[in-house]
């Protein structure tokens, strides 16, 4: 059973479209980290939410932690080919220390 | 500020053989991780330390894995011996303290074939 479910699993656009990945759990997070990781790369992080209902803007991506902190969204505008890559979103659920990654949503863009 | 190293960055073995990886963290983090992350997967957290003490390693199959980081520093994790379903990258990550705002800085892993 994954603690954090990330949809959509794959997504293959094109070049300036629009698109959102969600990451929801039935747990409540002290706080959500996004990564991004490439092939043969470690994640590197993007942002971490720690506020119920906090966005937080990053150039072209917006991410936004929900008000009851149990779910997270990112949206990217106008997509772009660097963009491509595994999108993980990752927390500690309650008082955890644990760490928990979703299964992640792999984005193509195409030029 | 160096990051996260690892070594081999790519290993190839047969099944039942033995293996060790290696990571350096970040200078002053207190926290070290290792994952597993199988292909098109996100990374499953394999144990975790606290300067040299282990907070969590329940989802570490002891009957094969160990892991030890013994002056709180760098680490090593073993497989032995390796069955084929342990094809994946293992990757090492550190954050400066558990308690914190959950940042992780990854290493760029250990690709392991197991044949």
């Amino acid at each position: 059973t994954q603690l954090l479910e990330q949809s959509p699993q794959f997504l293959s656009i094109q070049e300036g479209e629009n698109l959102t990945v969600y990451c929801n759990s039935s747990s409540v997070f002290s706080s959500l980290q996004w990564y991004r990781q490439e092939p043969g790369e470690g994640p590197v992080l993007l942002v971490t939410v720690v506020t119920g209902g906090e966005v937080k803007k990053l150039k072209r991506l917006t991410f936004q932690f929900g008000d009851a902190r149990k779910d997270s969204s990112l949206h990217i505008t106008a997509a772009q080919p660097g963009d491509t890559g595994l999108y993980l979103c990752a927390g500690e659920a309650g008082r955890s220390y644990i760490p928990t990654f979703g299964r992640g949503t792999s984005l193509i863009v195409h030029p | 500020e160096a990051g996260v190293a690892q070594s081999p960055r790519y290993k190839i073995i047969e099944k039942r053989q033995s293996v060790a990886f290696w990571c350096n963290p970040i200078s002053g983090h207190a926290t070290l991780y290792w994952y597993q992350q199988i292909l098109g997967q996100g990374p499953k957290l394999l144990i975790q330390f606290q300067n040299n003490g282990v907070v969590d390693d329940s989802q570490l199959p002891k009957d094969r894995f160990s892991a030890e980081r013994l002056k709180g520093v760098d680490s090593t994790l073993k497989i032995q011996p390796a069955k084929l379903e342990d094809s994946a990258v293992y990757l090492c990550a550190s954050s400066l303290d558990m308690a914190g705002s959950g940042e992780q800085f990854f290493g760029p892993g250990t690709r392991l074939t197991v044949l």
